[in-house]
């Protein structure tokens, strides 16, 4: 158990639809990764929260948003849902908001659009 | 853009050692990395290597970087049917964000 939790484990929705994913990060971990899971593109970093702001953006879709509130706690928001979107969606927690090595994973949430 | 390579899939015996290789383009990474993961759960970080080494070693694990021809690669002794999973290899450069390979599946027979 890595200390970060993801809610919920399974997600399934209709094309054109509106989710929302959450995470919590380990307990005194400031900096939040969400990172998207496909058959087609592997692995991908979306974007990065440290301490309430944005840190980095990555392969972000522009239906697609997130944030980090002021508990740390964040979360990913994803819109007009396509079929593609279906894929596992990892957030990642550290405690730097500059040392990769120092990455935790929660669980995932899977998402299926159909 | 950033890329990493690795092979898909990998079928070893109980005990003997497995090699799983990475190739990466990126060649101001900083960072390269070893991430296992197992079915129905997150990633999780083995182990890494600042490009500035040739070899790290933890317990089975030992990790070898040819950083001039940007291969990576990572051997597990006595791989165990434990060891199963899939091996992701990844690297960061300056903005510390790692773009993944597409993993390597280890199969572990008995």
């Amino acid at each position: 158990d890595s200390g970060v939790t993801q809610t919920p484990k399974h997600l399934i929705t209709a094309t054109g639809q509106r989710v929302t994913l959450r995470c919590s990060p380990r307990s005194g971990d400031l900096s939040v990764y969400w990172y998207q899971q496909s058959l087609d593109q592997g692995l991908q970093f979306l974007i990065q929260y440290y301490n309430g702001e944005e840190r980095a953006k990555g392969n972000i879709l522009e239906r697609f948003s997130a944030q980090q509130f002021p508990d740390l706690h964040s979360e990913l928001n994803l819109s007009s849902l396509e079929l593609g979107d279906s894929a596992l969606y990892f957030c990642a927690s550290s405690e730097s908001g500059d040392i990769a090595y120092e990455q935790y994973f929660g669980p995932g949430t899977r998402l299926t659009v159909t | 853009g950033e890329d990493v390579e690795q092979s898909l899939f990998l079928s070893v015996r109980e005990g003997d050692s497995s090699v799983i290789n990475c190739t990466y383009t990126d060649s101001s990474s900083t960072y390269l990395y070893w991430y296992k993961q197992e079915p129905g759960a997150g990633l999780q970080l083995l182990t890494y290597i600042f490009s500035n080494m040739d070899m790290k070693q933890d317990q089975r694990l030992t990790v070898l970087l040819n950083k001039k021809d940007k291969h990576l690669s990572l051997r597990i002794a006595d791989t165990q049917t434990g060891d199963s999973a899939i091996y992701f290899c990844a690297s960061a450069g300056g903005s510390y964000i790692p773009t993944f390979g597409r993993g390597t599946s280890l199969i572990v027979h008995p």
